[in-house]
């Protein structure tokens, strides 16, 4: 089973609100992913980490922000939630340079604003 | 840079057999596949590695064209619980956006009794 965790596992907040979404893992990973994930639909990668002080943004332009100070946590920052950001996000977690192996995915944070 | 994944969809009935496409215009270090049920986090079925390495489940297969960037996921004997939305992602080589797991739209699988 995997150990990655994220929470909340859903939040409703209201619109200008700063939030952020936890993700931590206990296996060690160097590198860390989160995607975001509209119902039913695809999954876009929004920031990685190669491991502690390396952040990227990803293919999808996201207003979040992301800091990787440790290597088990991964949070995801919000400055200022809107409409438009409500939607799942995923974090994932897998081994690091040269070591392809599967991402461990968490549950999810399904953030709703309003 | 994202990969193209096809069908978008497939109905099976319970025992018929499936194939699902992905290909990419960049070089590619690795195919991963996963397949995610409604309402439940993507789960890891099979990766894929330049040189032919392969891990993942028994019941699941997959080949990985390097030269073409093409992989294909065979799903045999279809189950009730193959049901689900099939994704997949790969790791491309070079420059900035290697280790960075992108994934394609997803192929849609309905296994009916």
């Amino acid at each position: 089973e995997a150990d990655i965790y994220q929470t909340p596992r859903y939040l409703v907040i209201g619109t200008g609100k700063k939030i952020t979404l936890e993700c931590s893992q206990t296996m060690g990973h160097d590198k860390m992913y989160w995607y975001q994930q509209d119902p039913g639909m695809e999954l876009h990668l929004i920031h990685y980490s190669y491991g502690v002080n390396s952040t990227e943004k990803g293919d999808l332009s996201s207003e979040s922000t992301v800091s990787r100070i440790r290597t088990e946590h991964f949070p995801l920052t919000l400055e200022s939630a809107r409409p438009s950001h409500t939607s799942q996000y995923l974090c994932a977690s897998s081994e690091g340079q040269g070591r392809n192996t599967e991402a461990f995915f968490g549950q999810g944070t399904r953030l709703t604003v309003v | 840079q994202q990969p193209v994944q096809s069908p978008q969809a497939v109905i099976l009935r319970e025992g018929e057999d499936a194939v699902i496409n992905c290909s990419s215009s960049k070089a590619l270090y690795s195919v991963h596949w996963y397949r995610q049920k409604h309402g439940e986090a993507p789960v890891f079925l099979m990766i894929l590695l330049k040189g032919g390495e392969q891990k993942g489940h028994e019941k699941i297969s997959a080949s990985f064209n390097e030269k073409k960037q093409q992989s294909s996921l065979y799903l045999t004997a279809s189950q009730l619980s193959y049901s689900g939305t099939y994704f997949c992602g790969t790791e491309m080589r070079g420059g900035g956006s290697q280790g960075n797991l992108i994934f394609g739209k997803g192929t849609k699988l309905s296994v009916k009794p």
